[in-house]
């Protein structure tokens, strides 16, 4: 009965080599997310999509492709992965035009990068 | 544009003291306002949220938050701290005119037997 879910929880790699993220939710929210969180803990949005539409792309490198198969799905492609990439990723979603709505996330993927 | 400050990266407290997370906000419009927790590896977790409503906002966990317009500020706190309560906090303000979330720097609160 997970709302967000994210796999796999933990991404190690070596620096070159392509990885994608997938991302779940069985809320019937039509907007999701993704978040970066650095070592200092510090979170910064990277894209949105509502219904399957990027909506939001925050200056994030082309290395970084979402793709959205469905509202229910968004999946995080990263190519020619770098050092700098490491971090936790976080998968998010909300149900968009109600006030206050909150968003809710996954648990993480833990990417390191060797 | 809009941006949130934790004015404490860690505070440390005892066990059954009352907790105070300090949170001041900036915004041109009437801001939506949310305080998230994340316990060690482990995702976001929403504690409260305010939305124009009432000004004193209770969350989950024994945990509320005061919506002060005058002072810019949206503190948290709790009156009896408990060791399951140690985790990063997160004071967060959502984007005017996108649904994106704004995070603050984060608050790792210490909680001591």
């Amino acid at each position: 009965d997970t709302a967000v879910s994210q796999t796999p929880k933990y991404l190690v790699t070596q620096m070159g080599n392509d990885k994608s993220i997938k991302c779940e939710q069985n809320l019937g929210h039509d907007t999701m997310y993704w978040y970066k969180q650095d070592s200092k803990k510090f979170l910064k949005i990277m894209f949105s999509y509502n219904n399957k539409e990027l909506i939001i792309n925050e200056t994030v490198p082309n290395r970084f492709s979402p793709k959205s198969p469905d509202k229910a799905h968004l999946n995080l492609h990263i190519n020619s992965l770098e050092l700098g990439d490491s971090a936790v990723y976080f998968c998010a979603s909300s149900q968009a035009g109600r006030e206050g709505q909150p968003q809710h996330f996954g648990d993480g993927t833990r990417l390191s990068i060797l | 544009a809009q941006s949130v400050t934790q004015l404490d990266s860690h505070v440390s407290v005892s066990e059954g003291t009352p907790v105070l997370l300090r949170c001041n906000y900036s915004s041109s419009y009437s801001p939506s306002l949310f305080w998230y927790v994340q316990h060690p590896n482990k995702g976001l977790q929403l504690l409260l949220k305010y939305t124009s409503a009432a000004t004193l906002v209770k969350g989950i966990n024994g945990f509320e938050a005061e919506f002060k317009k005058s002072e810019t500020s949206f503190h948290l706190t709790k009156p009896s701290a408990h060791m399951s309560d140690a985790a990063e906090y997160f004071c967060v303000v959502r984007s005017y005119n996108t649904d994106k979330l704004i995070f603050g720097t984060g608050t790792r609160l210490q909680v001591f037997p």
